[in-house]
């Protein structure tokens, strides 16, 4: 168990549906990175916030956005979800922004159908 | 660009010795580093490399070349719970935070 949360642990809906992962860090780790995980591309990095703000951003796709909260908890939103967009989405914590050792949860297995 | 090769998948058997390659290209490096992942299960820190040589940590050992641009990840007395992907990731510096660039990933079995 890394001490890192995710919610929910599967999630099936439909495409051009909006859906909201959650992830709760690692008690007094400031940095959130969330990564897609898909058989065909690997695993990808998505976005880090670190203490509240964007630190690093990767190829992540205008339809989804995230954001680290006051308690350093962290959401990512999926809109317009499109049948490519089914894949395992994990969330990491590390104590700095340098991200030199991630932690990483369980994942949240995401399909759309 | 970006780009980080390893192959995709070894055989090994129980108690022997395996070396897992990684080789990369990247516009900014700040480290790298190997995961292990089973199964549909999160992938774990196993080690971290951002001067060249060799970092030992037990059975695990990661080596690195920057001037190479290589990396090997060395599994001794392999034992049937190291079957799993192992995934080789370059810390991209140009990024100024923890931005990890990973590989596909080698599917390693290990046979009794």
């Amino acid at each position: 168990d890394s001490g890192v949360t995710q919610t929910p642990k599967h999630l099936i809906t439909a495409t051009g549906q909006r859906v909201t992962l959650r992830c709760s860090p690692r008690s007094g780790d400031l940095s959130v990175y969330w990564y897609q995980q898909s058989l065909d591309q690997g695993l990808q990095f998505l976005i880090q916030y670190y203490n509240g703000e964007e630190r690093a951003k990767g190829n992540i796709l205008e339809r989804f956005s995230a954001q680290q909260f006051p308690d350093l908890h962290s959401e990512l939103n999926l809109s317009s979800l499109e049948l490519g967009d089914s894949a395992l989405y994990f969330c990491a914590s590390s104590v700095d922004g340098r991200g030199l050792e991630q932690y990483f949860g369980p994942g949240t297995r995401l399909t759309v159908t | 660009g970006q780009n980080i090769d390893q192959p995709t998948e070894m055989t090994a058997t129980e108690g022997a010795i395996v070396q897992i390659n990684c080789t990369y290209q990247t516009s900014g490096f700040n480290g790298l580093f190997w995961y292990q992942q089973h199964a549909g299960e999160a992938p774990t820190f196993l080690s971290y490399n951002v001067l060249d040589g060799l970092e030992e940590k037990g059975r695990f050992s990661s080596f690195l070349s920057r001037s190479k641009g290589y990396s090997y990840l060395l599994l001794k007395e392999l034992q049937m719970k190291d079957s799993a992907s192992y995934l080789c990731a370059v810390r991209d510096w140009g990024n100024q935070g923890g931005k990890l660039i990973f590989g596909q990933g080698t599917e390693l079995s290990v046979k009794p």
